[in-house]
């Protein structure tokens, strides 16, 4: 069975310095969505892609953030400028249409310090 | 925006015990999906179930889309059912998923 993966699985770096998680969603997938979980908090909403644009993201989601889908088979997520409370789980997720379920990848615990 | 609330926030329950857990949700919804998060962090998914009744093992989920509710039952619970249970949902217009603050279960042998 097709499935998301993501790495690296576990990232640390140092505040301030730039950061790339990367995701290769189902193949046949065609809207994309970045969400991340602080340890111990409910997982949170950041962006959703579609067409090759944003199509929402949310108030966490400032100019530190992009995405991009370079190839047509990667999706990444870059943080420009790290700081301590982006220290979270990061989960790529995908689905075929707007109407059926969200596959998640395993994530990636993103560590900053 | 839409407000996701998921009751108990935990729950403890010993081995062949039966729960339900339940998500509340503020507006009509398109999608809702329900996950356990294991040990690892990873999202599991359990059911996509915007409206109606599904059943799958030991474990069946039902949607009242009408009355803005959904629940999720566990029968006869093993230890590797313990972790955290999240709804999520995605209200009408938007893509994304609102996640519920999840119940926490525990499982004793």
């Amino acid at each position: 069975e097709p499935e998301v993966t993501q790495t690296p699985s576990h990232q640390v770096t140092q505040m301030g310095q730039e950061v790339i998680l990367r995701c290769v969603p189902i193949s046949n997938h065609l809207y994309f969505y970045w969400y991340r979980q602080i340890l111990g908090q409910k997982v949170e909403f950041l962006v959703s892609f579609y067409n090759n644009e944003i199509s929402e993201k949310s108030e966490i989601f400032d100019d530190q953030f992009s995405v991009e889908r370079p190839d047509g088979s990667n999706f990444t997520l870059k943080i420009r400028s790290t700081k301590l409370e982006d220290s979270a789980m990061y989960f790529c997720a995908g689905r075929e249409s707007s109407y059926n379920e969200q596959f998640f990848g395993p994530g990636t615990r993103l560590t900053v310090l | 925006g839409i407000q996701v609330e998921q009751s108990p926030p935990d729950l403890i329950l010993q081995e062949g015990a039966n729960s339900t857990l339940r998500c509340n949700f503020s507006d009509s919804v398109n999608n809702l999906q329900w996950f356990h998060q294991n040990p690892w962090g990873q999202l599991i998914n359990l059911f996509y179930i915007p409206s109606g009744t599904k059943q799958n093992g030991r474990l069946s989920a039902t949607t009242v889309a009408t009355e803005r509710y959904s629940l999720l039952y566990i029968s006869s619970s093993q230890t590797t059912d313990s972790g955290v249970y999240f709804c999520a949902v995605g209200a009408s217009g938007t893509y994304k998923y609102i996640f519920g603050t999840g119940t926490r279960l525990k499982v004793l042998a």
